[in-house]
């Protein structure tokens, strides 16, 4: 496995404000991705975060409101941009280890906008 | 859309007893199958992963997969309280590591 520390643990932001969060691996990892989990629901792949290039971005989330850098094979950003109060979840990152298709979770971000 | 769906809870089952979760994937191209526990407040973590037909036993938890159905299911035998949790389902293609997870199955193990 891996061990992934996110940066904040959690924030209150106004509403129209944008938060970046940070996502740190132990090793390099070739696969990151970047999730949502709504109060009460279940997870939603947001992105795929790609090293060198453009993230993979899941139907529904768009590059503008999310946008997602990963500079090289241990770190990655995501940023909530032009926040509203929908945005309010908890955003997850994980790593994907080639070896054996599994994903590890970072601890999460719990973000709430007022 | 790839679906995942899992058996609606929440499940109680007495200490001691086998609690069953089950999970159905739409994807027929779909390779990995995962099975995750989320305590309140935490993060998911991995407990269980199955490539192949059949069952995988780990201590306590056996998966099971049955690819013709698109079926896969976790079974914990002699749940504990310490059990009680939300199980979420995964199903990957090889390609990407794209997963995509179920609702989650809220268990309650009673005393």
């Amino acid at each position: 496995s891996a061990v992934i520390s996110q940066k904040p643990s959690r924030d209150i932001c106004q509403r129209g404000t944008s938060l970046t969060i940070q996502c740190q691996v132990d090793s390099q990892v070739t696969m990151m991705f970047w999730y949502r989990q709504q109060p009460g629901q279940s997870l939603t792949l947001i992105a795929t975060a790609n090293q060198g290039s453009e993230a993979t971005y899941e139907s529904g989330f768009v590059i503008d409101k999310f946008p997602i850098s990963r500079p090289n094979l241990t770190f990655s950003t995501l940023t909530v941009s032009n926040m509203s109060p929908e945005d309010s979840s908890i955003y997850l990152c994980s790593v994907g280890l080639a070896q054996s298709y599994e994903q590890y979770f970072g601890p999460g971000t719990r973000l709430t906008v007022t | 859309q790839k679906e995942v769906e899992q058996n609606s809870g929440p499940l109680s089952v007495p200490e001691g007893a086998i609690a069953s979760l089950n999970c159905t994937y739409s994807d027929r191209g779909s390779q990995s199958f995962f099975w995750y526990r989320q305590y309140s407040g935490k993060s998911p973590e991995l407990i269980m992963s199955i490539y192949s037909n059949g069952d995988k036993e780990d201590g306590r938890f056996t998966a099971q997969l049955n690819k013709a159905s698109q079926y896969v299911s976790l079974l914990i035998r002699d749940s504990q309280p310490s059990d009680s949790a939300t199980y979420l389902c995964a199903v990957s293609a090889y390609t990407g590591n794209q997963f995509y997870f179920g609702t989650g199955t809220s268990l309650t193990v009673i005393p």
